[in-house]
């Protein structure tokens, strides 16, 4: 069975960092392509970051662009989320989120998401 | 980026009805078009992809259908645990895109 499972959301005031983390099982991690996806209190979804199969090819929406970086760690079957200079609009749940196929960047398999606040 | 436009926001249908669900593109996503739905508290979970197939485990009564800019989502007999959110979603262009939901409420 396939299961993702989001941690590291938190409380974190305006300009400060979050790592988050998502833990794969289920299938063969560095074969598929990851990304995360969020989704503000109460809105809609939106596409945070893309990282190809084994990490060379990396995309970002340009809300986030130049403050998170997405990594992963294929022996640790794991995927990450460093978020910098974080603002009040960055606070949603984010989920991570398996892409179906090679380069059709659409979700099979979502984690249950963490819940990261920005507020003072 | 491709705008992705659903309507309408809120759809209200009475047990065993059948709801349709629309979604436009601002340009053409050609078929690379997916639905999704989502329960409050949950994780959205994949209906459709390719405009018209289904995912793994999805009941008949969804079906998918539309190409280029004009897409559709049918729930055939509107079942007790379909009321919820839909989101369609195009992965022809980069940035992927989300529409803003259609929310299916119980009539």
């Amino acid at each position: 069975e396939v299961q993702l499972v989001e941690s590291g959301g938190g409380l974190v005031q305006p300009g400060g960092s979050l790592r988050l983390s998502c833990a794969a099982s289920g299938f063969t991690f560095s074969s598929y392509e990851m990304n995360w996806v969020r989704q503000a209190p109460g809105k809609g979804l939106e596409w945070v970051s893309y990282i190809s199969s084994s990490g060379s090819t990396i995309y970002y929406a340009d809300s986030v662009k130049g403050r998170f970086t997405i990594s992963r760690d294929n022996a640790k079957n794991s995927l990450y989320l460093q978020m910098n200079s974080l603002r009040a609009e960055d606070t949603a749940v984010y989920y991570c989120a398996r892409t179906m196929e090679q380069w059709l960047v659409l979700f099979d398999y979502w984690g249950q998401g963490t819940l990261v606040t920005v507020s003072s | 980026e491709i705008v992705m436009t659903q309507s309408p926001a809120t759809l209200s249908v009475s047990p065993g009805e059948r709801a349709t669900l629309s979604c436009r593109a601002s340009q053409s996503v050609s078929s690379n078009l997916a639905w999704y739905q989502q329960k409050p508290g949950q994780a959205p979970r994949l209906l459709i992809y390719g405009a018209s197939t289904r995912a793994t485990g999805i009941p008949a009564r969804f079906s998918g259908s539309g190409s280029g800019t004009e897409f559709t989502l049918t729930i055939s007999s509107l079942q007790s645990e379909d009321f919820a959110v839909y989101y369609c979603q195009q992965y022809n262009n980069w940035p992927p895109t989300f529409g803003g939901g259609t929310k299916v409420e119980i009539k």
